[in-house]
Parts: C-alpha cells; sequence; structure tokens
C-alpha cells in the first residue's frame, strides 16, 4: 500500500533552518509530482511547494518563495522540503503529499505530518 | 485568511444528510475541476475523500458526493454516522501552478 512517512519536525528558533524529509513506498514515486502542505494552529490548510514528478520545476506561494526549497530524489524515493529563515508564522505541522489520479493537482496520499515549531 | 470560504462549523444528527460549502473564484473552484475534499480527524492526516468535484476513491463510502454551482462547491454527507465527525477541508487548483484550501469545517454528529 502506498506510503509516505516523513522525519520528524522541531522546534527551532527565529531564522533558523530545518529540513524535513518524506520516504514513499507502494507507488512508482519517480511518477509523480509531490506537494508540502502545512496545517497552521487554528488555521485552515495551506500549499506550500510542489514538484515536478522528475524534479526539474518547483513552484511555491510568495509566503515562503526564496525561503523554502523542495527538492527530491527518485533513486531514494524521498522528497525533501528545506526550510530557511523560518518565522513565527512557519509554525504548522507539515505534510508531503502525493498526486493522482493522471493529474499533479490531484492531491491523494497524506504523510503522517511533521510538527514545526517556531519560537524564541 | 484562507483562499476559500468554508463554514467554520455543521452539525447534524445521526442518520441525517449535511452539507459543507467551499466558496471561491472564477479563477480557482469556478475555473478549474480539480476541486478536492479531505476528511481529518483529529491527531490524524488528512484523507481525500472527493476528487475533480464529485469523484470519489475507492473505498470511500458512496454516502459521500461533492458538486459544484458556479464558484461554490458543496460536499453531502448523507445518513450521517458517529465517525463522520471530523474536520473537513476542500481543496483547489488555483491556476499558476499553486493550490488553494479552504479554512476548514468542523463537523459535528449531535
Amino acid at each position: 500500500q502506498i506510503q509516505l512517512v516523513q522525519s520528524a519536525g522541531g522546534v527551532v528558533q527565529p531564522g533558523a533552518s530545518l529540513r524535513l524529509s518524506c520516504a514513499a513506498s507502494g507507488f512508482p514515486f519517480s511518477g509523480y509530482a509531490m506537494h508540502w502542505v502545512r496545517l497552521a494552529p487554528g488555521g485552515g490548510l495551506q500549499w506550500v511547494a510542489t514538484i515536478s514528478h522528475d524534479g526539474r520545476s518547483q513552484h511555491y506561494p510568495d509566503s515562503v518563495q526564496g525561503r523554502f526549497t523542495i527538492s527530491r530524489d527518485n533513486s531514494k524515493n524521498t522528497l525533501y522540503l528545506q526550510m530557511s529563515s523560518l518565522r513565527l508564522e512557519d509554525t504548522a505541522v507539515y505534510y508531503c503529499t502525493n498526486s493522482g489520479y493522471d493529474s499533479p493537482w490531484n492531491i491523494d496520499y497524506w504523510g503522517q505530518g511533521s510538527l514545526v515549531t517556531v519560537s524564541s | 485568511q484562507s483562499a476559500l470560504t468554508q463554514p467554520p462549523s455543521a452539525s447534524g444528527s445521526p442518520g441525517q444528510s449535511v452539507t459543507i460549502s467551499c466558496t471561491g473564484t472564477s479563477s480557482d473552484v469556478g475555473g478549474y475541476n480539480y476541486v478536492s475534499w479531505y476528511q481529518r480527524h483529529p491527531g490524524k492526516a488528512p484523507k481525500l475523500i472527493i476528487y475533480e468535484i464529485y469523484k470519489r476513491p475507492s473505498g470511500v463510502p458512496n454516502r459521500f458526493s461533492g458538486s459544484r454551482s458556479g464558484t461554490t462547491a458543496s460536499l453531502t454527507v448523507s445518513g450521517l454516522q458517529t465517525e463522520d465527525e471530523a474536520d473537513y477541508y476542500c481543496g483547489s487548483y488555483g491556476g499558476n501552478y499553486n493550490l488553494v484550501f479552504g479554512g476548514g469545517t468542523k463537523l459535528t454528529v449531535l
């Protein structure tokens, strides 16, 4: 079955960096776009980043553009999110997701989540 | 503030039906068929229950149905069961390689 197993998050100070990883199994990882989505305390879901199946293109919302980098290693079936210059408002549970149903814009399975807390 | 607008709460008794709305614009919900709904129980990861407006993934009960009218998508849960109590989120392709989501609706089964 499809599994997305994420690394633990962490507690960091504002301005710090943190990298999340997501190990995928149960589907042909290299054939699917992948996403990171976060859920802030008391808030809704927010899209964080998207990467194409081959890693050649990445997309971000303005809120993280220039600070976050999504990448993938198809030889290891692993997705990454490098976060830098973290802000208080980046505090959230971060989920990696795959895409499905023949479109990169259909989010299908979700990882278990990684709690990132940015606090001074 | 979320891009898509959902009511913060909804409720119904077991066996009843409840509908949750998700209002966007012609640039997202009204402009693309990539509208999805996700169910999230406390402490768990979201689960896809509707994609492309009305399609159900394998294993999702047909009590869950989706529709769209203009720039508003809707999720209807028929024959409410206690296990349906959860948070529900809508999402849509927003054009220009981005995704947008709603703020979530807490469904209470009375």
